[in-house]
Formats: structure tokens, C-alpha cells, sequence
């Protein structure tokens, strides 16, 4: 069975706090992906990493950064956080031509 | 611009109804058509469709697409109160890996 785990599935931030989200997978799978889900808005790409140390921005790359230092993990940082930037953050890992498989979801908030 | 347009947005029906949920989308190059269902947490992956005409199905579940008219649908015989759940429908065009997802539709099956 393929798990994506996220670092955590809530978190609390405040404003211009650097935030560091996690995700792990342990099927050897070389694509990973940060989205983010809003009400009404579906989910949005924001990052995606083919391979370690390369990445690719997304729809909505603004305000984010990644990090893929080795193929089971993939980090998404917020410099400096912001109150748009509470959301849904949803991790996601596939082979190439299958399906993508999600994490449990990081609900952040930023006060 | 690339689009994926899910309707309708939110659907109540009781446990026994049959169900359609609509996925129109506007994306160059279509490689690849997803559904998923959202419970509270992961989106789990239903279908992957790639060919116009031929029907997936899973149990209750079934899923087709039209890439001449640039649609899918996903149907829902004999509903469930464990259907309840957003289900979502993602496409991947041009580009590998950035998938366009729909705002979702909002199942809700009651007893």
C-alpha cells in the first residue's frame, strides 16, 4: 500500500513565521506535488519535484518555496506567512501515466 | 486558459437514488482523465479514463468519458450513506504532471 504522510494535520502559525510542511512517501515514486485546497476553488498546484533536487512551479507558486533533497521527501516552505496563505495543504506522489496519491492534508492557520 | 468545470456544486439524495455527477473541461492536450473521492481527510483515487467510449466500473460506481464534446461523467447506482463525500475530477493536459481539478461536487446521501 502507498502512504504519503504529511508532518502534521494541524498547525497554527502567525504572521511572517517561516513554516515548514513535510511530506514523506515510501513507494519510490520520482513526482511530488503541493497543492492547496480552498472552498470553491478546488485544489491548486502550487510546486511539483520530478525527480530530487529539481522542481517545477505550479498555478500558484507566489510565496512558497520547495525543497526535494532526497526522493522520499518533498518540503514546502512558506518564508514568511501570511493570512491568505491559510489553507488545506495536501501533499501528492505518482509514476508517471497512474494516478496521484494524496496525504492526509496539513490544515494550516495563520493569525 | 486551461479549465475543469464539475457540476452540480452540491447534491443531496436519499440512500437507494442513482446519481450523476458532471465533469466538463477545456485543457490542451488531454492526456488523462481522474476522479477521486474526498471523505474528511486524502482524496482516494475512483477512475483514470484516457479513451473515449469505453466505461470503467467499480461496484456501484462507473465512469466514462467523451473527448469528442470534453466530458465525463461518474455515476452512482444505489447511493449510500458512505458515499457521502466530495468527489472530484482532475485533467492532465500539455504539460506532465500539472493536473487541472474542478471545484468538486458536494455528495450528501441521506438514510
Amino acid at each position: 500500500d502507498v502512504k504519503v504522510t504529511q508532518s502534521s494535520r494541524y498547525l497554527v502559525k502567525r504572521t511572517g513565521e517561516k513554516v515548514f510542511l513535510e511530506c514523506v512517501q515510501d513507494m519510490d515514486h520520482e513526482n511530488m506535488f503541493w497543492y492547496r485546497q480552498d472552498p470553491g476553488l478546488g485544489l491548486r498546484l502550487i510546486y511539483f519535484s520530478y525527480d530530487v533536487k529539481m522542481k517545477e512551479k505550479g498555478d500558484i507558486p507566489e510565496g512558497y518555496s520547495v525543497s526535494r533533497e532526497k526522493k522520499e521527501r518533498f518540503s514546502l516552505i512558506l518564508e514568511s506567512a501570511s493570512t491568505n496563505q491559510t489553507s488545506m495543504y495536501l501533499c501528492a506522489s505518482r509514476v508517471q501515466g497512474y494516478e496521484q496519491y494524496f496525504g492526509p492534508g496539513t490544515r494550516l492557520t495563520v493569525t | 486558459e486551461d479549465k475543469v468545470v464539475q457540476s452540480p456544486l452540491s447534491l443531496v439524495v436519499h440512500e437507494g437514488d442513482t446519481v450523476t455527477l458532471n465533469c466538463s473541461y477545456e485543457v490542451t492536450n488531454f492526456r488523462s482523465l481522474l476522479w477521486y473521492k474526498q471523505e474528511k481527510k486524502a482524496p482516494t483515487f475512483l477512475f483514470m479514463l484516457t479513451s473515449s467510449g469505453i466505461e470503467k466500473k467499480s461496484g456501484r460506481l462507473s465512469s466514462i468519458l467523451d473527448k469528442k464534446e470534453l466530458f465525463s461523467i461518474l455515476n452512482i447506482t444505489a447511493t449510500q450513506t458512505g458515499d457521502s463525500a466530495i468527489y472530484l475530477c482532475a485533467v492532465e493536459g500539455r504539460d506532465f504532471n500539472k493536473f487541472y481539478f474542478g471545484s468538486g461536487t458536494k455528495l450528501n446521501v441521506k438514510p
